[in-house]
């Protein structure tokens, strides 16, 4: 089975700095998908990024960006030039491409704290 | 504003009872998934349907059930509700399950079990 790990439960950061967020992730196939989440207080579950496994290229959105590993398993997330609006609970999650669900397998997420 | 609409937003019971929540997709989305996420489990795949037809199983209690309607609004009936039932329950939906479509998330309902 597949297992997602955010070993950071929290974390910190001044405005305007850049801050990586850590997952590690265990699976023996060769398609899937990863993805972080953003969790506000408002609680709403809103998509960072996506990066599919048979890409090379790190997947990037405006001030997020990923550096995926895939020989180490290991998906992080950048966030640069971080703004108070930032702040949340922010899930890595895991997809896979051979099991007919599509379901997403969620770590245990990391709160991330902006500091004005 | 993902589109999918879940309601109600919050619900409060009582041990022992029964409640029913509902899920709207985005309009054209066919595959309907439901998540829990709690405190001691954090979040996790119960139940995904498809146009009408329940296609995979995930953690999902035997005193939880749910399903998929004609015009593909979703249900998730919960049963003899328990303190550890306590929870924010999340509706997802894509366009088809296949590993390409995106999952958007509503905003959740949240269940406090007294």
């Amino acid at each position: 089975a597949q297992t997602v790990t955010q070993s950071q439960p929290e974390m910190s950061v001044q405005e305007a700095e850049t801050v990586t967020l850590s997952c590690t992730y265990d699976t023996s196939e060769s398609d899937y998908y990863l993805f972080w989440y953003k969790q506000p207080p408002s609680r709403q579950m809103i998509l960072v990024i996506r990066q599919e496994a048979y890409k090379q290229q790190n997947a990037t959105e405006n001030r997020f960006s990923v550096n995926f590993q895939k020989a180490a398993k290991s998906f992080s997330l950048k966030i640069s030039d971080s703004q108070l609006g930032d702040a949340a609970m922010y899930f890595c999650a895991y997809r896979s491409g051979e099991d007919s669900s599509y379901k997403l397998i969620f770590g245990s997420g990391t709160r991330l704290l902006v500091r004005p | 504003d993902s589109g999918v609409t879940q309601t109600p937003k919050h619900l409060i019971t009582a041990t022992g009872q029964r409640v029913t929540l509902r899920c709207s997709p985005r309009s054209g989305d066919l595959s309907v998934y439901w998540y829990q996420q709690s405190l001691d489990q954090g979040l996790q795949f119960l139940i995904q349907y498809y146009n009408g037809e329940e296609r995979a199983k995930g953690n999902i209690l035997e005193r939880f059930s749910a399903q998929q309607f004609p015009d593909l609004h979703s249900e998730l009936n919960l049963s003899s509700l328990e303190l550890g039932d306590s929870a924010l329950y999340f509706c997802a939906s894509s366009v088809h399950p296949g590993e390409s479509y995106e999952q958007y998330f509503g905003p959740g309902t949240r269940l406090t079990v007294t």
